[in-house]
């Protein structure tokens, strides 16, 4: 099956400092990558759509200047938490959208634990 | 507007009963359906899910769900559980144009000895 993972897993940093994550779809090329964040106990939030060669979609409440998001080639977009907070902390989950005839399918990347002290 | 609404929590289970996890969905489009397993600090890994066609559907590690469009259910099932199904359970409905998915608050199933 189709594979998507994220680096770092785990990633503890100060506050005021940036954090890059990175989401790869390692055996097939997705136009279109989703990012999800999860707090503790609770369900996952789409934070923003992110389409390969475009601008990302953000939803409302994402400070779109805070969590920049690229997606510059096929297999790879990338997240970045600027000036990270300690309330920023949380599990950051991506996916990224496999199109293949008539199904649609969402592969989840492991999740990237952001600890922001 | 797309909605999933688990309604429980958590479920306590003993090894090798059977058990149902319940998910109810609201679409103003037509729906694709999924269920997920979250196993600690890990991503999410799909059981199943439905596009169209039988309403049965059966999804690894022996999970099965059934679509009941008048009742708007997905519900998941499985008919013996083992210790290593303790996870979080999330149902999911296709979401905006983007092809995002909506999720349920998740389920926390414990099965126990």
């Amino acid at each position: 099956g189709a594979v998507v993972s994220q680096h770092p897993s785990r990633v503890i940093c100060k506050s005021g400092t940036s954090v890059k994550i990175e989401c790869r779809s390692l055996d097939f090329q997705a136009t279109t990558m989703f990012w999800y964040r999860q707090f503790p106990k609770q369900s996952l939030m789409l934070m923003a759509t992110s389409n390969e060669g475009s601008k990302a979609t953000y939803e409302q409440g994402v400070e779109k200047d805070k969590f920049l998001i690229n997606h510059a080639s096929l297999t790879l977009s990338t997240l970045t938490v600027t000036s990270a907070h300690p309330e920023d902390s949380s599990f950051y989950i991506c996916s990224a959208r496999a199109l293949a005839g008539n199904t649609d399918t969402q592969y989840f990347g492991p999740g990237t634990r952001l600890t922001v002290l | 507007a797309q909605s999933v609404t688990q309604l429980d929590s958590q479920v306590p289970v003993f090894e090798e009963a059977p058990v149902e996890l319940r998910c109810n969905y609201s679409s103003s489009v037509s729906v694709y359906l999924f269920w997920y397993v979250q196993y600690p600090n890990q991503g999410l890994q799909l059981l199943l899910k439905y596009l169209s066609g039988s309403t049965l559907v059966k999804g690894i590690n022996g999970f099965e769900a059934e679509f009941n469009k008048s009742q708007t259910s997905f519900h998941l099932r499985k008919p013996s559980v083992h210790i290593s199904d303790t996870a979080e359970y999330f149902c999911a409905v296709n979401g905006g144009s983007q092809g995002n998915l909506i999720f349920g608050k998740g389920t926390k199933l414990s099965v126990k000895p």
